[in-house]
């Protein structure tokens, strides 16, 4: 089984700040890697699909990169909607899937 | 629009079953998958299950495979997703969520608002 790490696993940052959150996979999984944005008491929301795509409608300020076994989600300018918690997931291993265990990124 | 609606929260004893509904409309349902997700408190995302509409084809997580069953009715548009000899660290959101085949990758691209389960004697 593909085991997902994520780092860190909180962080805090300015309105403003370039964030960047890592995702490693246990093996290669090609660039079969989605990321999700989680805020308090609402269901994921899809951000980035295939290790860089953005979803319609995500702001251009997310942008993903990687392949293989490392991946990162980068948030160019801290907005106040995007304090929430990250999640990546590959689909490498389909029809089975598996989420990383979050990073929260919160207001400092 | 493309939308989805859960079935309401539910308090379990243990041993008991649950069997939650995911009503879908706006989209053509037999032509996606289902994959059903759940959230203890406090913690990540789990994925329990994927469940091919148009098959009938499941894959169930090792964690939860003795006790799940995922189903699909497609009259009604509605999926079911069914555990069984719930325990307490059953007690979780339970989330579907529709799987669309995007630039070669498999994404849960549109999500229902959670169903909570609470096991507790």
């Amino acid at each position: 089984d593909i085991q997902m790490t994520q780092s860190p696993s909180s962080l805090s940052a300015f309105v403003g700040d370039r964030v960047t959150i890592t995702c490693r996979s246990s093996q290669s999984i090609s660039t079969y890697l989605n990321w999700y944005q989680q805020k308090p008491g609402k269901a994921p929301k899809l951000l980035i699909y295939a290790e860089s795509t953005l979803e319609s409608g995500v702001p251009s300020r997310f942008s993903g990169t990687g392949s293989g076994t490392e991946f990162t989600l980068t948030i160019a300018s801290l907005q106040p909607e995007d304090f929430a918690t990250y999640y990546c997931q590959e689909s490498h291993s389909f029809p089975s899937f598996t989420f990383g265990p979050g990073t929260k990124v919160e207001i400092k | 629009q493309v939308q989805v609606v859960q079935s309401g929260g539910e308090v379990k004893k243990p041993g008991a079953s649950v069997k939650v509904s995911c009503k879908t409309s706006g989209y053509s349902f037999s032509n996606y998958a289902i994959n059903w997700v759940r959230q203890a408190p406090g913690e990540g995302l789990e994925w329990m299950g994927w469940m091919n509409v148009n098959s009938g084809n499941v894959k169930y997580a090792q964690k939860v495979q003795d006790r799940v069953t995922m189903t699909t009715d497609t009259s009604t548009n509605t999926a079911y997703m069914e555990l069984r000899n719930l325990r307490s660290d059953d007690t979780a959101v339970y989330y579907c969520a529709r799987v669309a085949f995007k630039w070669n990758t498999h994404t849960m691209d549109v999500w229902g608002p959670g169903t909570r389960v609470t096991v507790s004697s």
